[in-house]
């Protein structure tokens, strides 16, 4: 057990869509994170919650909307999504932002 | 520009030799450096860090080695063993704990 859960594992969409993608820790830390890991490229930083403030927004596109309603939940809010928005999408969680981060196991999303 | 890099995109040894994964970066801002290990279908797993203030650290099979000057990193496994065949990220933070990763290395030991 992570103790960093994401749903769904898997997601379909449509470009017009609206999807919700959540992450929740059981482990008491208090900074979050989503990155974006795309085919054959590094995992990229998209934001980074601390003490459910947004510290870091990576200049990520505005379709993707994160929200951080407390330390223990994440969301990442889709909507009009492109193909090249396919990818694995990780959360992570860290007591604090400079310790090592405890990852999901991600949602797989392809955009139709 | 990739701040980040793991040039070697695959290795492969036999069980109970030396591994050696690489790591180099090119921002100097960066101050504390870390490896995961990922299995298929699964999250990045935290291996072992160290700070910048530091040359090597050391947790049972895996030593991690900095040089600062070179702006390198590197992660020992010894022995190597079959379950440490996996995907292997450097990562290397600053900037108020933003984490920069670099591609990956595919570790197969062979038994």
């Amino acid at each position: 057990e992570t103790g960093v859960t994401q749903t769904p594992r898997h997601l379909v969409m449509g470009m017009t869509n609206k999807k919700s993608l959540k992450c929740e820790q059981h482990l008491g830390h208090n900074a979050m994170y989503w990155y974006k890991q795309s085919a054959k490229k590094p995992l990229e930083l998209m934001f980074v919650y601390n003490f459910k403030e947004q510290t870091e927004n990576n200049s990520v596109p505005s379709r993707f909307s994160p929200e951080c309603p407390n330390s223990s939940h994440l969301f990442l809010h889709l909507h009009t999504l492109q193909p090249e928005d396919s990818a694995l999408y990780l959360c992570a969680s860290s007591q604090e932002p400079y310790q090592p981060q405890h990852f999901g196991d991600g949602t797989r999303l392809s955009i139709l | 520009d990739q701040q980040v890099k793991q040039n070697s995109p695959s290795l492969s040894v036999q069980e109970g030799r030396i591994s050696i994964l690489n790591c180099d970066y090119t921002n100097s801002m960066f101050d504390y450096f870390l490896w995961y290990k990922k299995y298929p279908a699964e999250g990045p797993t935290f291996l072992i860090s160290i700070s910048s203030i530091k040359d090597k650290n050391e947790d049972g099979r895996f030593t991690v080695f900095l040089n600062k000057s070179a702006k390198h990193l590197s992660l020992h496994i010894v022995p190597s063993q079959p379950g440490d065949s996996a995907v292997y990220f450097c990562a290397a933070t600053g900037n108020a704990g933003k984490s920069t990763f670099g591609d990956g290395t595919t570790l197969t030991v062979k038994p």
